[in-house]
């Protein structure tokens, strides 16, 4: 059973480009959820999807951000116009269900650096 | 309200000794709290967990010591080894959370001397 996947792993985009960043979580998981990581900082809740729909973006930041996770493929986050100020970790983790188990399994990450 | 506060920011320990990082928080409505490890370029994974109703849980050179009352939890790595030179997260979730997100505090990086 393959863990959660993301890809690219490393991206570098200039700014004013935009950045797309993508999950698989992990099979039978329908639940999931984006972080970003600072430098030399803990992670920061972003969104919380499940299939087609947005349960809980109240860590994206209002403009530029967007997220959705489709019936079919993987979760999609979205940067417009990126700024250096995005440049950071962004990891997804992936759970079965809400509330019936706790743990969340993250993925490798994406490094995004913002030129 | 929401926060998670983990110390020391960086710890050294000689091999064979014991790590102790600390957390403390303030909200109530948290009901589960985990510990992940992370290694550099990696993504966080999970270490060892526990809920409030339990005061200590061990699972093997790893203890979670819980003190409800004082609202603080904290993570002994016994026989401390170069391997377990990482970065340590705290976090909690809150029971009230229609996300389930789990708060992370700010990170310990850990360093085994050998």
């Amino acid at each position: 059973n393959a863990g959660v996947m993301q890809n690219p792993r490393h991206l570098v985009r200039r700014r004013g480009q935009e950045a797309r960043l993508r999950c698989s979580p992990m099979k039978g998981h329908s639940h999931v959820y984006w972080y970003r990581q600072l430098p030399e900082e803990g992670l920061k809740f972003m969104v919380y999807l499940q299939k087609e729909n947005i349960i809980d973006e109240s860590g994206m930041p209002k403009e530029r951000f967007s997220a959705e996770f489709p019936k079919e493929g993987p979760s999609i986050l979205r940067i417009q116009q990126v700024v250096r100020g995005d440049s950071a970790a962004y990891f997804c983790a992936s759970s079965p269900r809400d509330r019936g188990t706790d743990t969340q399994y993250f993925g490798p990450g994406t490094r995004l650096t913002v030129l | 309200q929401q926060q998670v506060k983990q110390s020391p920011q960086s710890l050294i320990v000689q091999k064979g000794g014991i790590s102790i990082i600390n957390c403390a928080y303030e909200n109530t409505a948290f009901d589960y709290f985990p510990w992940y490890q992370q290694f550099p370029g990696k993504g966080p994974a999970l270490l060892i967990a526990i809920r409030p109703d339990v005061s200590e849980k061990k699972e093997g050179r790893f203890t979670i010591s819980f003190n409800k009352s004082a609202k603080q939890f904290s993570l002994h790595i016994m026989d401390s080894q170069p391997g377990d030179s990482a970065t340590y997260f705290c976090a909690a979730r809150d029971r009230y959370s229609s996300a389930s997100k789990i708060i992370f505090g700010s990170g310990t990086r850990l360093s085994i001397r050998p």
